[in-house]
């Protein structure tokens, strides 16, 4: 059972302090790792996505990758409140004929407050 | 460009009827994938469609089934409605085929149903 995880929130960030988001996997043999944010009502949009252990910025984002302990988070640094939304982590599911549909976690609801 | 488009957006069905729902992908998208959300178990992977062949199914009953055309537009259909399908079915197109780095996924707004 390939499962992702992710701590449900809310949580609960100042205006202009990092936010960190944690997301773990249980699959190994995942290859490619994605953070999608949704707004209420909306449908989820990529964000980045990260496939090399180490860390990725884009703008204000920067994933981080550790295959070894199958950890991927996203800090948002200076963080403004139109961060606030649902912050889904996804890994590509593998089968034998190569990459699957995603496996989503169920999101972590952030909240920046200003 | 046009985004990816799901038609209908809002739809109320009763238990045991069936539904069809539509999905138009990016144009140049060859890979159609459907999604369900719902509050308790989170997005789920339902199937994905490439060149008019399922590729990839998830762990949902054989009620839930798709097809995709020529074009690439693709529909899903999910037959003897029960009150648990009731979800946000989300649409997702891609170039080619497979959730990968190099070949993002792009998301529809969306079908709600609701079964009652």
């Amino acid at each position: 059972q390939k499962e992702v995880e992710q701590n449900s929130g809310p949580l609960s960030v100042p205006e202009g302090a990092i936010a960190s988001l944690n997301c773990t996997y249980s699959d190994r043999g995942s290859q490619s790792f994605f953070w999608y944010r949704q707004y209420s009502g909306k449908s989820p949009e990529l964000i980045m996505f990260i496939y090399s252990n180490g860390d990725k910025e884009d703008g204000r984002f920067t994933a981080q990758l550790n295959k070894a302990s199958q950890y991927v988070s996203l800090l948002i640094r200076d963080s403004q409140p139109s961060d606030s939304a649902t912050y889904l982590c996804a890994v590509n599911a593998l089968s034998g004929g190569g990459a699957d549909g995603l496996t989503f976690g169920k999101g972590t609801h952030l909240i920046i407050q200003p | 460009k046009a985004g990816v488009t799901q038609t209908p957006r809002y739809l109320i069905k009763t238990r045991g009827q069936q539904v069809t729902l539509s999905c138009s992908p990016i144009s140049g998208h060859r890979s159609v994938s459907w999604y369900q959300q719902t509050p308790g178990q989170g997005l789920q992977f339902l199937f994905e469609y490439f060149s008019e062949t399922q590729r990839n199914k998830g762990n949902f009953p054989g009620r839930f089934s798709g097809r995709q055309f020529s074009n690439s537009r693709s529909e899903m259909n999910v037959s003897t409605l029960e009150l648990g399908d009731s979800a946000l079915y989300l649409c997702a197109s891609s170039r080619e085929q497979g959730a990968a780095a190099g070949n993002t996924i792009y998301f529809g707004e969306g079908s709600w149903l609701t079964v009652v």
